[in-house]
């Protein structure tokens, strides 16, 4: 079945440092990519998305690029800031089923000042 | 514009006790998607309905689970005779319709504690 992978946490970063999370993926379809984050208490927020081969998803200064070659949408950010620090989930959608979402495991963000 | 509203937000129950969780999806939102999240762990999606219809019970547990979402009303999952492994947060997510360029958006989630 379909799998999500993402590099284990916890990541912990001083402010304004490169933020890479690695995520891969396993699917049977051409599945749309997400990363949504989970600050403690509240549920997931969507965060950026791309829903084909070499698109790039945006936001808040986060970036991650559909790569079908590698099979990855690994989530980059240039500067990170104290308020980044929160959860990130890796997850895929299949457009042909119920698009029910697929999540990786999650990798906990401490950015310290 | 709500968003997706769940409650509670922290339930509590005995070993053999039934839960009963509420989910209302965002206003114009026909599609309800539950997953569960144990400690340290992602969310593992449970189930997906539509109005009156359950479309996906792929992820559901077999016995003591069951989720509805009526024409009129939240949709609601509910654990009967609950044991200490349900401990955990239940998420409920709302769409407008199964395309990829309409994404979920969650709730903050009902967590559950078995004593």
């Amino acid at each position: 079945g379909d799998s999500v992978t993402q590099m284990e946490g916890p990541v912990t970063l001083s402010e304004e440092a490169f933020l890479t999370i690695n995520c891969t993926y396993t699917a049977t379809g051409y599945p749309s990519l997400f990363w949504y984050v989970q600050y403690p208490g509240e549920g997931l927020q969507l965060l950026l998305k791309a829903t084909k081969a070499d698109d790039k998803g945006s936001n808040k200064g986060f970036e991650a690029t559909y790569r079908k070659e590698t099979t990855s949408f690994h989530l980059e950010k240039g500067s990170v800031q104290v308020s980044d620090s929160a959860v990130y989930f890796c997850a895929l959608s299949d457009l042909a089923g119920s698009e029910k979402l697929v999540f990786g495991k999650g990798t906990k963000l401490t950015v310290n000042p | 514009n709500a968003g997706v509203m769940q409650n509670p937000r922290h339930l509590v129950r005995r070993r053999g006790q039934e839960a009963r969780l509420r989910c209302s999806p965002m206003k114009g939102h026909s599609h309800v998607y539950w997953y569960r999240q144990l400690p340290e762990e992602g969310l593992k999606f449970m189930v997906y309905l539509q109005k009156e219809n359950i479309i996906d019970e792929s992820g559901m547990p077999k016995e003591r689970f069951s989720a509805e979402f009526p024409k009129e009303g939240p949709s609601i999952l509910r654990i009967q005779q609950v044991v200490r492994g349900d401990s955990a947060a239940y998420f409920c997510a709302s769409s407008s319709g199964t395309h990829s360029n309409q994404p979920q958006h969650f709730g903050d989630g009902t967590r559950l504690s078995i004593l």
